[in-house]
């Protein structure tokens, strides 16, 4: 199983919403990565865990919150976002050591 | 902050031709990687290149790596309508698993 999940596929949310992003793969992969993506722009790295430990947070603000409850699955806890976090969210997997990615869909999100 | 520039930003050509990306990073890299994205979805992973690397080949894919100029290319020969998409680089530095992307490319291949 090569496969990156991740649901909701889209999301609307208002700027007082509480809401969860969710991320699972069974591939064995011991990194886990957050990326936000704006439109015709690279991804933009958010969070990594590896080994389930946050090991990188690219500044992030802190109304975006990862959780990484164990080695198959990962979240992104969202509260109190601007209409500026609307972007598509995506999640990737890999092996520890700078190895390639493997991506979800993502999941767009729009806030209003 | 962004590693990678890449050129053309955008590439139009006809089914059958070859297609060539550029890649520019700044600062000392582990490895160079490429990925296609199709239109706002996930992204692919296409081909990893060591530091230690100059060339590497995948089907229908060449990538080069100059470490003295800082610079790696990707070919993609004989294009198909389905190679359609957005090409990123994008550089691991040996920061702990952090790739940063480049700019991207958007590639279109007409029929």
């Amino acid at each position: 199983d090569t496969e990156v999940t991740q649901t909701p596929k889209h999301l609307v949310m208002g700027m007082t919403n509480k809401k969860s992003l969710k991320c699972e793969q069974h591939m064995g992969h011991r990194a886990m990565y957050w990326y936000k993506q704006k439109a015709k722009k690279p991804p933009e790295l958010m969070f990594v865990y590896s080994y389930e430990k946050l090991s990188i947070n690219e500044s992030v603000p802190s109304r975006f919150s990862p959780e990484c409850p164990n080695s198959s699955l990962l979240n992104l806890h969202l509260h109190a976002l601007q209409p500026e976090d609307s972007a598509l969210y995506l999640c990737a997997s890999s092996q520890p050591g700078g190895n390639e990615q493997y991506f979800g869909p993502g999941t767009r999100l729009t806030v209003t | 902050s962004q590693q990678g520039e890449e050129d053309p930003q955008a590439l139009s050509i006809q089914e059958g031709e070859n297609a060539t990306m550029n890649c520019s990073y700044k600062t000392s890299i582990n490895n160079l990687q490429w990925y296609r994205q199709n239109s706002g979805r996930g992204l692919v992973h296409l081909i990893l290149i060591r530091s230690n690397e100059r060339e590497k080949h995948s089907g229908r894919l060449r990538v080069t790596l100059d470490t003295s100029k800082k610079s790696s290319s990707l070919l993609i020969t004989a294009s198909r309508a389905a190679d359609t998409a957005s090409y990123f680089c994008a550089t691991e530095t040996g920061g702990g698993n952090k790739l940063t992307f480049g700019t991207g490319t958007q590639l279109k291949v007409e029929l």
